[in-house]
């Protein structure tokens, strides 16, 4: 599985829209990438996923580069509910198991 | 679409007894499901991948019989820690996997469920 590298910590505040990169330089060509949400004590909650170009839904944008060795989600307009780890997974689809790193903390703040 | 429960959500429990996780998926049915462990202000770890009617597969260094997994019908996997100690105390969380077409719910991603929060006295 292609190993992820993440900024251990972002700071940001309210309305502010927020930009994490993943790095993944050993990406497969069948790998997907997916985010995670985890607020304390809950189970991670699914946010977005993608193969290559922009994905977009109700609640972040991803985008990856053509060369696929970097990805980067983003939050517009963040808010105090947004404190969160956000988890970057590279993988296969299908019944395999995900490889989580140690994520991204982010605080918003007022 | 794609929810996933765990019963109980929290249980305190004494050395030595078992004590038996549920997890389910909700609207949909999972061909599989995993469990993971987590322990505070770290990442998840798995613990054992699910394939329902068959046996789990375990991860390096986790016991299967200490950690015994059932995983009887399309919807609902059990984890059962069995004589637990004060060490397994973790959060333990199950995900699943929808194979099917269609629907709000995406193929092949793992969806999670909310944890369970053991407490070995």
């Amino acid at each position: 599985l292609a190993k992820t590298t993440q900024p251990i910590s972002m700071d940001s505040y309210e309305g502010q829209e927020v930009n994490i990169t993943c790095s993944h330089n050993n990406i497969a060509t069948n790998d997907y990438i997916t985010w995670y949400q985890q607020f304390p004590s809950q189970g991670p909650r699914f946010i977005i996923q993608g193969y290559k170009t922009k994905v977009t839904n109700e609640v972040a944008s991803l985008f990856i580069p053509a060369d696929r060795k970097s990805s980067t989600l983003s939050l517009p307009r963040v808010s105090l509910s947004d404190t969160a780890v956000y988890y970057c997974l590279v993988g296969p689809m299908g019944r395999r198991a995900l490889t989580f790193g140690s994520g991204t903390r982010l605080q918003v703040q007022p | 679409g794609a929810v996933v429960s765990q019963h109980p959500s929290w249980v305190i429990c004494k050395s030595g007894t078992s004590v038996k996780i549920e997890c389910r998926s909700l609207d949909f049915q999972a061909t599989t499901m995993f469990w993971y462990r987590q322990f505070p202000k770290q990442s998840l770890m798995l613990m054992a991948t699910s394939n329902e009617g068959s046996k789990a597969t375990y991860e390096q260094g986790v016991e299967k019989d200490k950690f015994l997994i059932n995983h009887a019908s399309l919807t609902l996997s059990t984890l059962t820690v069995t004589s637990a100690h004060p060490e397994d105390s973790s959060f333990y969380i199950c995900s699943a996997t929808f194979s099917g077409q269609g629907g709000r719910v995406h193929t092949d991603t793992q969806y999670f469920g909310p944890g369970t929060r053991l407490t070995v006295l």
